[in-house]
């Protein structure tokens, strides 16, 4: 069946270094993806968004890229903080379906 | 903007009551929700896409008699948990979607914790 999932399940990076958490996802009919952030008891938050038209989108500190020819999703978050701790999330729908699918998450811990 | 608040944001019921949680969305329309719940430790996993003015669509194997949702207007939408049991205890998730904007972002509520004694 159709799937989003992500590498690795944890990730521990140095306060000041960068991160990149991937995710895979098997639906090549995807057309948008989201990278969602989840702290501890609480509802996911959007980071950043992309659709299939691009293959690279930059926002503050953060920048996902896509790899649509091997379905593949990346976020990076440059100078990472204490405050970047969480569970990391990749969305997916595909064109038409306005439901998301979710992958598994990631947790980044920041060590200090 | 894009504020989507739930209430409440924890409850604990005994078994055999049922439990309304209020997803709202703040300072947008939202002719759409979703209903997720999260296990520890766990992804999201969708229960059921919620139209204003329309029937809720479920999700495979969630029983609609059981988690019955209502959106009456374009900023709530409510999910109740009828008749709760223990293994209904879970982290209960809305999510919006913003009905002026072209675009399929889904903005989430805080969750709710639900315990069921």
């Amino acid at each position: 069946g159709e799937s989003v999932g992500l590498h690795l399940p944890t990730l521990s990076v140095q306060e000041g270094d960068n991160s990149i958490i991937n995710c895979a996802y098997s639906n090549s009919a995807s057309d948008y993806f989201i990278w969602y952030k989840q702290e501890s008891g609480k509802g996911p938050q959007f980071i950043i968004d992309i659709r299939s038209n691009m293959d690279k989108r930059q926002g503050q500190r953060v920048t996902v890229l896509l790899n649509k020819t091997v379905k593949h999703l990346s976020l990076q978050i440059a100078a990472t903080q204490p405050g970047d701790s969480a569970v990391y999330f990749c969305a997916e729908n595909g064109l038409g379906n306005e439901k998301l699918t979710f992958g598994t998450g990631t947790r980044l811990t920041i060590i200090p | 903007g894009a504020v989507v608040s739930q209430h409440p944001s924890r409850v604990i019921c005994k078994s055999g009551t049922s439990v309304k949680i209020e997803c709202r969305s703040l300072d947008f329309q939202a002719t759409t929700m979703f209903w997720y719940r999260q296990f520890p430790k766990q992804s999201l996993m969708l229960m059921a896409t919620s139209n204003e003015g329309s029937k809720a669509t479920y999700e495979q194997g969630v029983e609609k008699d059981k988690f019955l949702i209502n959106h009456a207007s374009l900023t709530l939408s409510t999910l109740t948990v009828t008749s709760a049991h223990p293994e209904d205890s879970s982290f209960y998730i809305c999510s919006a979607r913003d009905a002026t904007t072209n675009t399929d972002t889904q903005y989430f509520g805080p969750g709710t914790r639900l315990t069921v004694l």
